[in-house]
């Protein structure tokens, strides 16, 4: 079946450090979706890419969308203890349905 | 708006019990869905509803049963749990643009 792998798994930065996590689908994606949850919450929209080749940024966030669209990318410049948390991507079970398939997620921490 | 909400929050279940989760929108939404989220496994769908009377299966259905009888509402049962459904149980809704809009969760403990 479809598959969303995401990368790494858990990644430790200092504060001021960049940050980037990596999604990677098994088949071609209509759209991806970002989410961000905080320890002990609930996922929280950031964005969503339908493009091929879509950059888009939210302050010091910088999202891509791959060219083949199997791809995506979110990025942290200069990273805040407020940007802790797991980042998920979520792409369309297939292509144009409402059903989600989301990567395991990508734990950041950050030490003071 | 009150958003997404759900209850309880909190539960404990015996093997062979059986339960409600409470799942409600009050934005109007016509997609709603149910996920599980276990450590390093993200979070996947259970069940998912297009719209009130129309219900789908996601990647792991088994041992949940769901019904949308009303646009504002989701309920997920758990039909006899076991201790693999140990989980935290989220619900979302989202117009056809795809955004989710996820509730605070349910943290169920089967023992």
């Amino acid at each position: 079946g479809q598959q969303v792998m995401q990368i790494p798994q858990y990644q430790h930065v200092q504060e001021g450090e960049d940050f980037t996590t990596y999604c990677n689908s098994s088949t071609t994606l209509s759209n991806i979706q970002w989410y961000k949850q905080r320890p002990g919450g609930h996922p929280v929209f950031l964005i969503q890419l339908v493009k091929s080749g879509e950059v888009k940024k939210q302050k010091r966030l910088t999202f891509q969308f791959g060219e083949a669209k199997k791809n995506s990318s979110l990025h942290i410049t200069a990273t805040q203890t407020t940007d802790v948390g797991t980042y998920f991507c979520a792409g369309p079970w297939v292509s144009g349905a409402q059903k989600l398939v989301f990567g395991q997620g990508t734990r950041l921490t950050i030490n003071p | 708006n009150a958003g997404v909400t759900q209850t309880p929050k909190f539960q404990v279940l015996k093997t062979g019990q059986s339960m409600t989760l409470q799942c409600a929108q009050d934005m109007n939404h016509e997609y709603m869905s149910w996920y599980r989220q276990d450590p390093g496994m993200g979070l996947r769908l259970i069940h998912y509803s297009v719209g009130a009377g129309i219900t789908d299966q996601g990647e792991v259905p088994n041992g949940y049963n769901v019904s949308r009888s009303t646009t504002e509402d989701f309920p997920l049962r758990l039909l006899s749990a076991a201790p693999s459904q140990t989980s935290v149980y989220f619900c979302a809704s989202s117009y056809s643009s795809g955004e989710q809009y996820f509730g605070p969760g349910t943290r169920l403990t089967v023992t």
